[in-house]
Parts: C-alpha cells; structure tokens; sequence
C-alpha cells in the first residue's frame, strides 16, 4: 500500500507556456502533499507544503505565483508552473503522507525541460 | 547553519562486501532521522527510520546506527549486491516543530559484481 503517482513522467515545453503537472495517492488519502524539486546530484528542495481544500504554504524564495498548487481532494494535488523559462527544467517530486506518519511516500517524479 | 552532510562522491564496493555510508549533521536538534533510497529519474523510497533515543535500527540486510553526541548516522548494507546500486539520501526531522524532514544530497552506491 500507499503508492504515489506522478503524470507526466516527463515533459518538454516551450518558454512562456504553463504545465500542470497531477500528484495522486493510489491507495489512501493523504493527509499532506508535498512539491518538491531536484537538480542534478543536488539534494530535494521543497517548494511548498498542501493540505486539501486550503492554500498551500511556500518554502522561503518560491514565487507562488509563479509555481501554483491545488490541493482539490485528499488524493489529488496539482503543480502548475506558469510561463515556463528554461531556468525552471528541473525533477519535480510530490510526496504524501498519512496522518503525519513518520514516513513520506514519493512519487515517481516529473521531468520538466523548458527550451 | 544547519547542515546536514553527506559524502559527494560515489562509494564503490565489491558484491558481498559491507557498505557503509555516513551522514553528518550539524546545527540540528532531530528528532528522529530517516534513511531513502532513489534510483536515477525516480522519487526516493524510505527505507529506514530512527529515533534520537535510538542508537540501532536493522532491517534485514539494513543497519542505521545514530550517534546524536556525534552528531552523525551511519547506512550499512550487509552482503551487497549489484541491485543496491542507487544514491542513499539521510533525512532529519527537527525536534519540537514541524514534522517535514530536510534532505541531505546523498550519497551514490555502486556495487561491482
């Protein structure tokens, strides 16, 4: 149990478009879902924090206009990244967990390449 | 600052022998620290999780030790095989906030069969 998916698994967009990309726990309602981001051989930098049916909280320095959250259910969470630059390509991860348990459950990712 | 460390360079070890891999931290108060595994284009999966009261936690071939006057984790896989090639990321939740763990880089694993 507790399976966490990720659509798209990838994505190339072009500069100035928006992507949304979808966070869906399989098997159990998520308390919280995380939206984290990685660069190569770097380690994960969460953006913001989500609880369903309220605003998500940004880390320090992660424009929330820019990168936009849904938490529409306790399944489902949405990164949306507006008007894409080529500094935005990057590995973005979701991660949930149950009723705060001491454990978070990853999804499989999101490659996103801006050109 | 808080810090948390983790050696940048790739561990190369021969199949059947004891990887170890280290984490350090500092500037920290964990509450507890959490070992995952990721696999390269893939979210990291949790493997192991440890209490500061807690000085060894074991999990089949796993073994994290935490040394909170050190202020260090050791990783260790017993009898390694080919398929626990992966990088191993160490994570620590701060004691009497929120419960969101802080990653380190981690540290990639390579064992030759």
């Amino acid at each position: 149990g507790a399976v966490v998916s990720q659509h798209p698994s990838w994505v190339i967009c072009k500069s100035g478009t928006s992507v949304k990309i979808e966070c869906r726990s399989l098997d159990f309602q998520a308390t919280t879902m995380f939206w984290y981001r990685q660069f190569p051989k770097q380690s994960l930098m969460l953006m913001a924090t989500s609880n369903e049916g309220s605003k998500a909280t940004y880390e320090q320095g992660v424009e929330k206009d820019k990168f936009l959250i849904n938490h529409a259910s306790l399944t489902l969470s949405t990164l949306t990244v507006t008007s894409a630059h080529p500094e935005d390509s990057s590995f973005y991860i979701c991660s949930a967990d149950r009723d705060r348990a001491y454990e978070q459950y990853f999804g499989p990712g999101t490659r996103l390449t801006v050109t | 600052s808080q810090k948390i460390e983790q050696n940048s360079e790739a561990l190369n070890i021969q199949e059947g022998k004891t990887a170890t891999l280290t984490c350090n931290y500092t500037n920290y108060s964990p509450a507890y620290l959490q070992w995952y595994r990721q696999d390269p284009g893939r979210g990291p999966v949790f493997l192991l999780l440890i209490r500061e009261n807690e000085k060894e936690k074991r999990k089949e071939r796993l073994k994290v030790t935490f040394d909170t006057t050190l202020k260090q984790s050791l990783f260790h896989i017993t009898a390694s095989q080919p398929a626990d090639s992966a990088t191993y990321l160490c994570a620590l939740v701060a004691a009497g906030g929120s419960y969101i763990p802080t990653f380190g880089r981690g540290t990639s694993l390579i064992v030759h069969p």
